[in-house]
């Protein structure tokens, strides 16, 4: 049980370029997020998936898309990447029950740098 | 709008000197409070929730619903309490969660 697995872990991007941020569980989680965390910033909600098939906008959604064709997968695409997207990307999952539960299980974290 | 506010970014402490990290919220409704740990060079981990009331690696918390505060607190802070420490609020459905800033505890020999 590997828990959440994100690739790659670290990478440098060029201005304008896009890429692909991967992420997948294998706890059979229903809900998956993507945050971004920057220093003195905690993390932000980017996007967020409640199923296969269903994602809805975060906190800070802009240059970014996601898909979520799988339970296991939640990719997070950077468009025209830019310097302000410089930051460490968190994949985080949960699979929802009764009050209390709903811990969030992290992945090691995507380390970019958009130059 | 769900705010998490952390005012101090950074502790330091002796060993075993109390601690205590502060945490405030801001929800209207009522909130899930968390406290998320996050090693060094190791994935952010859930530590405690309110809702166990539980004491996990001795530290507490507890929500003061008229303060509005989820304060951690350990009596006597070990060197390998060292981390950055982050409050976070689930509001309502899909367990999203909001982060406050973090604090970076630094316990020192």
């Amino acid at each position: 049980n590997a828990g959440v697995t994100q690739t790659p872990k670290f990478h440098i991007l060029k201005i304008g370029q896009s890429m692909t941020l991967q992420c997948t569980q294998d706890m059979n989680h229903n809900y998956m997020y993507w945050y971004r965390q920057d220093p003195g910033m905690g993390l932000k909600l980017i996007y967020y998936s409640v199923g296969a098939g269903i994602t809805d906008k975060g906190e800070v959604p802009n240059g970014y898309n996601v898909s979520r064709s799988t339970t296991e997968d939640f990719p997070l695409r950077l468009e025209l990447a830019a310097p302000s997207q410089t930051s460490v990307y968190f994949c985080a999952s949960v699979q929802p029950g009764g009050l209390g539960t709903g811990e969030l299980f992290f992945g090691e974290g995507s380390r970019l740098t958009v130059l | 709008a769900q705010r998490v506010t952390q005012p101090e970014k950074l502790l330091s402490v002796f060993k075993g000197a109390p601690v205590e990290l502060k945490c405030n919220y801001s929800y209207s409704g009522s909130p899930e409070l968390f406290w998320y740990v996050q090693y060094s060079r190791q994935r952010l981990q859930l530590l405690l929730r309110h809702i166990s009331r539980e004491s996990i690696k001795g530290f507490t918390a507890d929500l003061n619903k008229g303060e509005t505060s989820f304060h951690l607190k350990k009596p006597f802070a070990q060197e390998e309490d060292s981390a950055m420490y982050y409050c976070a609020l689930s509001g309502g459905s899909n367990y999203k969660l909001t982060f406050g800033k973090g604090t970076l505890l630094t316990v020192n020999p």
